[in-house]
C-alpha cells in the first residue's frame, strides 16, 4: 500500500520570503501522479499543483513549484512571496497511474503560518 | 452552479436519525469520491464511484450507505451514526485515471 508522510506538523514564513514543505511517499508503482492541495480555515480543499511521475521536469505553478525527487520519493513544494492568503492546511497526495476513479492518498498535513 | 457542490453545509442529528448528504459536479467528470476528515488524521477515502459503478468501498460500517444515480449527483446516505463519525465529509469528483480530483466544501456533521 502507498503511504505518504509530511514530517512537518507546522511551519511559519514572513510575508514576501519563501518556504518549502516537505513530502515523502512509498510506493512500489512506477505509473503515478502526485498532488499538492491547500485547505484554508473555509475547508474547502483547493488543488495547488499537480506532478506526473514520468515527467522529470518539475511542475511550477505561478509562486508555487515542486522538488520532484523520484528516487529518492520526495515531493517538496516552494511557495515564493508569501502572502497572507497563503496561510492554510497543506496537504500531499499520491494518486495510482494505474485505472480510472483511483484513490488519493493524503498524508497528514502541514498548517502554513504567513506573518505580515 | 460551478464546481462541486454539497449540501447542507451543517448538520447536527441525532444517534437515531437518518439522513442524507448531497454531492453534485457540474464539470462533467466520470469519477466521484466521499472522503472523511476528522480532527487530526489524514483524509480518509470512504467509498469511489467510477461510471456510476462502486469500485471501492474502504471498510466503511454498514450505517453509511453510498448511492450514484447518475455521473452528476452522489449521497451518502447516514443512518444510527454514532458521536465519532462527527467529521467533515468530503466530496470529490474527477474525469479519468489521470486528473486531479476537485472537491467540494464539505458538509460539517455533529451526532449528538
Amino acid at each position: 500500500a502507498q503511504t505518504v508522510t509530511q514530517s512537518q506538523p507546522e511551519m511559519s514564513v514572513q510575508e514576501a520570503e519563501t518556504v518549502t514543505l516537505s513530502c515523502t511517499y512509498d510506493t512500489s508503482e512506477s505509473d503515478y501522479y502526485l498532488f499538492w492541495y491547500k485547505q484554508p480555515p473555509s475547508r474547502q480543499m483547493i488543488l495547488v499543483i499537480r506532478q506526473e511521475a514520468y515527467k522529470q521536469q518539475n511542475a511550477t505553478e505561478n509562486r508555487f513549484s515542486v522538488n520532484f525527487q523520484k528516487a529518492a520519493k520526495s515531493f517538496s513544494l516552494k511557495i515564493s512571496d508569501s502572502q497572507l492568503g497563503d496561510a492554510a492546511m497543506y496537504f500531499c497526495a499520491y494518486r495510482s497511474g494505474q485505472t480510472s476513479g483511483s484513490r488519493l492518498t493524503f498524508g497528514e498535513g502541514t498548517q502554513l503560518t504567513v506573518n505580515p | 452552479e460551478t464546481g462541486v457542490t454539497q449540501t447542507p453545509r451543517h448538520l447536527v442529528m441525532g444517534m437515531t436519525n437518518k439522513k442524507s448528504l448531497k454531492c453534485e459536479q457540474h464539470l462533467g467528470h466520470n469519477a466521484m469520491y466521499w472522503y472523511k476528515q476528522s480532527a487530526k488524521k489524514p483524509l480518509e477515502l470512504m467509498f469511489v464511484y467510477s461510471l456510476e459503478e462502486r469500485v471501492e468501498n474502504n471498510s466503511v460500517p454498514s450505517r453509511f450507505s453510498p448511492e450514484c444515480p447518475n455521473s452528476s449527483h452522489l449521497f451518502l446516505h447516514l443512518h444510527t451514526l454514532q458521536p465519532e463519525d462527527s467529521a467533515l465529509y468530503l466530496c470529490a469528483s474527477s474525469q479519468g485515471s489521470t486528473a486531479a480530483q476537485f472537491f467540494g466544501p464539505g458538509t460539517r456533521l455533529t451526532v449528538l
